[in-house]
């Protein structure tokens, strides 16, 4: 248990449909962390959001859409997916603005059939 | 950012000593250097982080010579549950963008 908790653990859905990933972290930390990890590849950083504004955009399409509503809650807004979009979705948590260490939550396998 | 280069996967045998290196050439005066290790199918997990000379935890240890342009992860006697990827960073711990992973190291522990 890492304090940050991702829901759903897994999903499949279709390419028309319209998804949310949800993260919660209760460790008072301030920037939140999506990161996409397909197979047998590393992680990329999708968005950041730090005191719940975003302050990255990796050239993430547009079909990705990140929420941050307060502090400890984060969405990823999933619609119109592809096949390629299929990977491990992590989500992590760190004090941003002096960060020592982040943690992870333990991902969304996404399945986009 | 600093670009890191780590070897691609690393062998070895229950109870010997791993030590990991990571190349970090154009490292900023600011920049902290991070080691995380990630199992297949998880989150990846902080391991040790530091910015000169040695740091030591219960879990590993860390050498950073004077010119901070590489670093070493070491682990002690590792077992077969250390097997994993191990990811090296570099980055300003005031900066959200430290959290950027390069391809890491497959450790793979052997019997």
């Amino acid at each position: 248990e890492t304090g940050v908790t991702q829901t759903p653990r897994h999903l499949v859905m279709g390419m028309t449909n319209k998804k949310s990933l949800k993260c919660e972290q209760h460790l008072g930390h301030n920037a939140m962390y999506w990161y996409k990890q397909s197979a047998k590849k590393p992680l990329e950083l999708m968005f950041v959001y730090s005191l719940e504004e975003r302050v990255e955009n990796n050239s993430v399409p547009s079909r990705f859409s990140p929420e941050c509503p307060n502090s400890s809650h984060l969405f990823l807004h999933l619609h119109t997916l592809q096949p390629e979009d299929s990977a491990l979705y992590l989500c992590a948590s760190s004090q941003g603005q002096v960060s020592t260490e982040a943690f992870f939550g333990q991902g969304t396998r996404l399945t986009v059939v | 950012l600093a670009k890191t280069t780590q070897p691609i996967s690393m062998d070895s045998y229950e109870g010997q000593e791993v030590n990991i290196t990571c190349s970090h050439n154009n490292i900023a005066t600011n920049d902290y250097i991070t080691w995380y290790q990630q199992f297949p199918s998880q989150g990846p997990r902080f391991i040790i982080q530091g910015y000169k000379t040695k740091v030591t935890n219960e879990v590993a240890s860390l050498f950073i010579p004077a010119d901070r342009k590489s670093s070493t992860l070491s682990l002690p006697r590792v077992s077969l549950s250390d097997t994993a990827v191990y990811y090296c960073l570099v980055g300003d711990r005031g900066s959200a963008r430290q959290l950027t992973f390069g391809s890491g190291t497959q450790l793979t522990v052997l019997p």
